[in-house]
């Protein structure tokens, strides 16, 4: 079954350094995304990619985060000037046409020290 | 504003008994939902959906029930099983956004043996 793969699984950095979160999504799928879980709420929205460009994002998601398709696999989330409170899960999904097949990674849990 | 939220945190069920987790949603522009299943450490897990046009959808031991009179979905699964202990959230997907998922908070499932 098809998978989307993150790494790291576990991300610890300094507060005010800057962490890249890589994705790897489904290869035939067209649409991203970025989710955070805060430990013990629930999952959150940060933005949705498509064409190569943001088509929605969430207040969560200020000039502190930035997404980047460099190639035709990853799928990456950056976080400059990291903060205590970004200390989350951070969930990559991705989907096909639309809605179709919406399946996230098994996250990277961030840290921030 | 918009919302998505469970009536119980938590709720405890004996094996082979038959488990129903409840979700109220607030947008009644959504015209999709999507029930997740989340074990400890991992990215949120497709059960079923459903669209709005429907009121049930049957899976396998799942079925899934949406009310818009009332803005009601709920999750029914057969015959619970020790592996079905896990968070279960349910999410929608606005109409009038991108493809952005909105969770709500979750309810645990706990299956005693």
């Amino acid at each position: 079954e098809p998978e989307v793969t993150q790494t790291p699984s576990h991300q610890v950095t300094q507060m005010g350094q800057e962490v890249i979160l890589r994705c790897v999504p489904i290869s035939n799928h067209l649409y991203f995304y970025w989710y955070r879980q805060i430990l013990g709420q629930k999952v959150e929205f940060l933005v949705s990619f498509y064409n190569n460009e943001i088509s929605e994002k969430s207040e969560i998601f200020d000039d502190q985060f930035s997404v980047e398709r460099p190639d035709g696999s990853n799928f990456t989330l950056k976080i400059r000037s990291t903060k205590l409170e970004d200390s989350a899960m951070y969930f990559c999904a991705s989907s096909g046409t639309g809605l179709d097949g919406y399946t996230f990674g098994s996250g990277t849990r961030l840290t921030v020290v | 504003g918009e919302s998505v939220g469970l009536h119980l945190p938590t709720l405890s069920v004996q094996e082979g008994d038959n488990s129903i987790i409840n979700c109220a949603y607030s947008n009644s522009a959504s015209d999709y939902f999507i029930w997740y299943k989340q074990e400890s450490g991992k990215g949120p897990q497709f059960i079923i959906d459903i669209r709005s046009n429907m009121d049930k959808r049957q899976g396998q031991r799942v079925t899934v029930l949406l009310n818009k009179t009332v803005k009601h979905l709920s999750l029914q699964i057969a015959a619970t099983q020790p592996g079905d202990s896990a968070v279960y959230f349910c999410a929608e997907n606005p109409m009038d956004s991108s493809y952005k998922l909105i969770f709500g908070s979750g309810t645990r499932l706990l299956v005693r043996p």
